[in-house]
């Protein structure tokens, strides 16, 4: 059974701060990672995908990726209040067939 | 503007109706997929189609119908036959790439009366 684990939070960060957002897959064969971003009552949102180990960093959000340890992280520097949400991990493996953790919720308070 | 659509955006069912969600993709996407969430839910799978006129079950098939007879096209039927429909559906799209990255639709939140 493939599965990809999220603290559920809520992650409470105040504004200015790096929010830290953690996820881990039991795939070994998992080769594509991705974080969406879900408004409550809207639909996901991609914000990044990352299949190399390392960093890659998009404006103010870094994925990192550690296919050893099978861990992806997303860290948002400068959090604002806008940046509130639940925020998604997936994993796949090449299937086509993304397996999603249940997300975590990331508060940023003024 | 390329994208994907799902309609409508409310639909309330009475118990007994079978009911359609469409999805619609203009991005020339390959794979379609449609998943349900739940409150405080993940994403589950419901059906999904990698190919015209070819469709999969997903982990939560039961009480749903799917077709796929034009590349842009997916739609869900909820029948009656599923016993708690009222949740979140949301339509998703890949080009089965590099990434292999999904892009969703704007969902179409479903009630039971």
């Amino acid at each position: 059974q493939k599965e990809v684990e999220q603290n559920s939070g809520p992650l409470s960060v105040p504004e200015g701060a790096i929010a830290s957002l953690n996820c881990t897959y039991s795939d070994r064969g998992s080769q594509s990672f991705f974080w969406y971003r879900q408004y409550s009552g809207k639909s996901p949102e991609l914000i990044m995908f990352i299949y190399s180990n390392g960093d890659k960093e998009d404006g103010r959000f870094t994925a990192q990726l550690n296919k050893a340890s099978q861990y992806v992280s997303l860290l948002i520097r400068d959090s604002q209040p806008s940046d509130s949400a639940t925020y998604l991990c997936a994993a796949s493996g090449g299937s086509y067939i993304p397996t999603f953790g249940r997300g975590t919720s990331l508060i940023v308070h003024p | 503007d390329g994208g994907i659509t799902q309609s409508p955006k409310y639909l309330f069912r009475k118990e007994g109706q079978n009911v359609t969600l469409s999805c619609e993709q203009n991005l020339n996407h390959d794979a379609m997929y449609w998943y349900r969430q739940d409150p405080g839910q993940g994403l589950r799978l419901i059906y999904y189609s990698q190919i015209v006129n070819d469709f999969q079950k997903g982990d939560i098939a039961e009480g749903y119908s799917v077709s796929r007879e034009k590349k842009e096209s997916f739609p869900l039927t909820v029948t009656s036959a599923q016993k708690n429909p009222t949740a979140f559906y949301l339509c998703a799209s890949s080009d089965r790439g590099l990434t292999d990255t999904q892009y969703f639709g704007p969902g179409t939140r479903l009630t039971v009366l």
